[in-house]
């Protein structure tokens, strides 16, 4: 069985300043993870996703995340926020490179103050 | 602009009744996905369709049912509605291959049953 932690629920960061979203996973077997952005009242957008290529994964919009097999942890980083990137995030695992049968997280909802 | 469309945005019912909500996928995705977001809570796993053959279900009960058709279209099917079932339902659809392939998420249809 696959799931999905996300640390804390809503992150308030201020324009410019780092973002850090928290993502730990329990997979039995090689996971396949994922980051995906909701905007209200959209679906859900792929940020990046780690298929063993490589363990610093780049991704859409400045983001990027680092797989750390040891920690169990995928987490979601950019190095500056900008007012667009409030929405909530969440982090899923699946078993295959597609990313079928998503898992997810309980999402990290993001708000950017000026 | 994923080109996944679902129809209809937003739905009112009432417990007990019978609901169909459809899902446009774009040319040549055989394999399309169903999740149910409940109100502040990540997506779930309802099922997955491959050229219309289900292949894989989470923990949803059988009142969730679903149809794939060789036009790239599909629609969830929920009877017996319960108040619980009040959720936005995505539909995530990709080609098959190559397997990296990237799924493509609907902007959803929220329903509401009352």
């Amino acid at each position: 069985a696959q799931s999905v932690t996300q640390l804390g629920s809503h992150v308030s960061v201020s324009e410019g300043a780092l973002v850090l979203l928290r993502c730990n996973y329990s997979s039995s077997v090689p996971p396949y993870l994922f980051w995906y952005v909701q905007y209200p009242n959209q679906g859900l957008q792929l940020l990046l996703k780690y298929t063993s290529a490589a363990t610093l994964v780049k991704g859409i919009n400045g983001f990027e995340a680092e797989f750390k097999k040891s920690e169990t942890s995928f987490h979601l980083t950019k190095p500056s926020a900008h007012m667009s990137d409030a929405a909530e995030y969440f982090c899923a695992v699946s078993e295959n490179t597609a990313g079928n049968k998503l898992t997810f997280g309980g999402g990290t909802r993001v708000l950017v103050k000026p | 602009e994923t080109g996944v469309t679902q129809s209809p945005t937003h739905l009112i019912k009432t417990r007990g009744q019978q609901v169909t909500l459809r899902c446009s996928s774009q040319s040549g995705h055989n394999t399309v996905s169903w999740y149910q977001q409940a109100l502040g809570q990540g997506p779930q796993f309802i099922f997955q369709y491959y050229r219309e053959e289900e292949n894989g279900r989470g923990n949803f009960p059988p009142r969730f049912s679903g149809l794939q058709f060789p036009n790239y279209s599909s629609e969830l099917n929920v009877n017996a509605l319960e108040l619980d079932d009040s959720a936005l339902y995505l539909c995530a659809s990709r080609r098959d291959s190559p397997p990296q392939e990237t799924q493509y998420f609907g902007p959803g249809t929220r329903l509401l049953v009352l």
